[in-house]
């Protein structure tokens, strides 16, 4: 079964610190992965995009990492703001189209 | 407008009603989607257009749910009888294209419905 899994379910952490957040996923054939923010109460927000062949993929303070081999993804978040408080969701893209297989995300909290 | 809209953004019905949701992708977008996200939960696809057809209905969790798209713009999402398991925020989001492998899904805000 295609499954897309996050860890750690939430998180939190202080002001300017750093973390890094997981994703593994089982989608075959894969075609895409792509992680997304999501503020309470909107809809989410692209932040990266990388196919097979990409192995680092950066948006501001917000780099992603793929590993295709051990399918695994990273997103790391450097100098967290405030406004960095929100679910962050691992979605990967299966087979030829955009059907997409979305993890249940990771909700971060920044505190001062 | 400059990007998906949907409406209403909150609905409140009563145990077996039917209710319409509206999606208005950004103008162009030929693919559209929809989600729904239950409290808590990540999101769970639906359906997804390309143009007017729909070649991927699986998501769709029961016959009481039905989607239609017309004129290669705004889609509907209809529930039938609803029941309070339908609760959940039904979202929208649109792409230039389908099958394009990094092409970009632009959401909807939502619309937030509530079966008493």
């Amino acid at each position: 079964k295609n499954q897309v899994e996050q860890s750690p379910q939430s998180l939190i952490i202080l002001e300017g610190k750093n973390c890094t957040l997981q994703c593994n996923y089982t989608v075959s054939p894969f075609s895409n992965l792509r992680w997304y923010k999501q503020d309470t109460g909107r809809g989410p927000v692209s932040l990266t995009i990388m196919t097979f062949s990409e192995n680092t993929k950066s948006n501001g303070r917000y780099t992603a990492t793929l590993d295709a081999d051990t399918k695994q993804s990273s997103l790391h978040i450097t100098a967290s703001q405030l406004s960095d408080s929100a679910s962050y969701i691992c979605v990967v893209s299966e087979g030829g189209y955009n059907k997409l297989i979305f993890g249940a995300g990771t909700r971060l909290a920044v505190h001062p | 407008g400059a990007g998906v809209s949907q409406s209403p953004s909150n609905k409140v019905t009563e145990k077996g009603k039917d209710v319409e949701l509206r999606c208005d992708p950004i103008s162009g977008h030929t693919a559209l989607y929809w989600y729904r996200q239950r409290l808590g939960q990540g999101l769970e696809f639906l359906i997804y257009f390309q143009g007017n057809s729909a070649p991927d209905k699986s998501g769709l969790p029961s016959d009481r749910f039905s989607a239609e798209r017309t004129g290669e713009s705004v889609s509907t999402l209809t529930i039938q009888r609803t029941q309070q398991e339908d609760s959940a925020v039904y979202l929208c989001a649109s792409s230039s294209q389908a099958g394009g492998r990094t092409d970009t899904q632009y959401f909807g805000p939502g619309t937030r419905l509530t079966v008493l």
